[in-house]
């Protein structure tokens, strides 16, 4: 069966400090991958998202994800987080022209000003 | 865009009880998703519309679960003698179909129900 795994649940950082938060799927076909963040209150929102060229994808906020197809890994990084940053993300996977979602079980970013 | 609306915010019920939510997509889009979302997890994918036509089902969407999109616009998500772990955060998404990579999806506030 399909599954992301998200190895960091509870990530604790200082302003200013960089941040990686990994993300690696089980799947051999093609893949489009995307991070979702979920502010406190707030419904999930799409942060970045690879479909296809260039493995290095930005997003909105700073934030940067990378491809890494031999690793099946899509890692998050920011080289700067902000308390705002304080969130929850969510790798998530779609199967290459199928229509599900697999996400990961999420990681807590705290940011401490 | 009014963004994905879902209601209500929060449910309540005893045990053995039927419930149904509702999901309003943005309006352009004509696929819509279902999710359940546990304390500590990432949101379960349950089921899949396009239009109106149900195209996926999860295997955690057991026959006390139906869902429906009558007119491919809003859905309802109906749980029939609900039981304790039912209890979830229940999302709604939807997004607007294209050809070539599926495009990312908008999610609602979801609705959380509580059983008693």
């Amino acid at each position: 069966a399909q599954s992301v795994s998200q190895h960091n649940h509870h990530v604790i950082l200082s302003e200013a400090a960089s941040l990686e938060l990994g993300c690696n799927y089980s799947y051999g076909g093609t893949v489009n991958l995307f991070w979702y963040v979920q502010y406190p209150g707030q419904h999930l929102q799409l942060l970045l998202k690879y479909f296809s060229g260039d493995p290095l994808v930005k997003g909105i906020k700073g934030f940067e994800a990378e491809f890494i197809k031999s690793k099946f890994s899509f890692n998050l990084r920011k080289p700067s987080v902000q308390w705002s940053d304080t969130a929850e993300y969510f790798c998530a996977v779609n199967l290459y022209n199928f229509n599900k979602f697999y996400f990961g079980s999420g990681t807590k970013l705290n940011v401490k000003p | 865009d009014t963004g994905v609306s879902q209601d209500p915010r929060h449910k309540i019920t005893k045990r053995g009880q039927n419930v149904t939510f509702r999901c309003d997509p943005i309006s352009e889009h004509n696929r819509l998703y279902w999710y359940r979302q546990t304390l500590g997890q990432g949101p379960e994918f349950l089921t899949y519309f396009q239009n109106e036509a149900q195209l996926e089902k999860s295997r955690l969407l057991s026959d006390r679960f139906s869902a429906e999109r009558p007119k491919g616009s809003f859905s309802t998500l109906e749980i029939q003698r609900t039981e304790q772990g039912d209890s979830a955060m229940y999302l709604c998404a939807s997004s607007l179909a294209a050809s070539g990579p599926d495009q990312p999806q908008h999610f609602g506030d979801g609705t959380r129900l509580s059983i008693l």
